[in-house]
């Protein structure tokens, strides 16, 4: 059964970078699937940030795109989210998730000074 | 973007009674006979859980009182016979174009 777990730091400064890992376990990272970031701000709805594929094609929303970075360490089995720039709207939980099936149990990240 | 509305925003259903959720896409989700819709159910403190995806496919493990149905762009989540622990929020969301998208959400309460 596959596991995932989002680690990183829950509060980063205005104006920082947000960087998040998603360790995987029972699944190899170099599976056919791709792996999803996702976010939820307090109390709302569910927004798709992207995912990669074991081989580095990525795909981001382009709401955010020029702020992203999705990347793949193959030799931890785990992927990573970079945010940039980030505001008082970036402020949510953060989840990371294999394709849309299974999810890990959340991060949540404060942009705060 | 593919916009994604769900109705109602909140249901309050009686225990053992059925509870139709709604959700309509801005345009089809339809591609090869498959309809690229997926929904979640989410309750406090955790992460979404998916209950069905391609529509209408239930996920293994999930009660057959969930069944999804609809094609195009007009989709439902039926849950029949209502128990206490179905009170949650749940979201339709369509992975048939990039940015995948999900819906506002339905609140589901016991009468």
């Amino acid at each position: 059964q596959v596991q995932l777990q989002e680690s990183g730091p829950g509060l980063v400064k205005p104006s920082g970078t947000l960087s998040l890992t998603c360790a995987v376990s029972g699944d190899s990272i170099s599976s056919h699937n791709w792996w999803n970031w996702v976010r939820q701000p307090p109390g709302k709805e569910l927004e798709w940030i992207g995912e990669i594929y074991h081989s580095g094609s990525t795909n981001y929303n382009p709401s955010l795109e020029s702020r992203v970075t999705i990347s793949v360490d193959k030799s931890k089995n785990q992927f990573s989210l970079k945010l940039t720039s980030v505001t008082a709207a970036d402020t949510a939980m953060y989840y990371c998730a294999r394709n849309h099936y299974d999810w890990g149990q959340g991060t949540l990240v404060t942009v705060s000074s | 973007d593919i916009v994604m509305t769900q109705s109602p925003d909140s249901l309050a259903v009686s225990l053992g009674e059925r509870a139709t959720l709604n959700c309509k896409s801005s345009q089809s989700v339809l591609y090869n006979s498959k309809n690229y819709l997926a929904w979640f159910q989410q309750k406090p403190g955790h992460p979404p859980k998916l209950l069905i995806h391609w529509a209408s496919t239930r996920r293994s493990g999930v009660p057959d009182r969930f069944s999804g149905s609809g094609s195009g762009t007009d989709f439902t989540l039926i849950i029949s016979g209502l128990q206490a622990e179905d009170v949650a929020v749940y979201y339709c969301q369509q992975y048939y174009s990039i940015p995948y998208t999900f819906g506002q959400g339905t609140k589901l309460e016991i009468k």
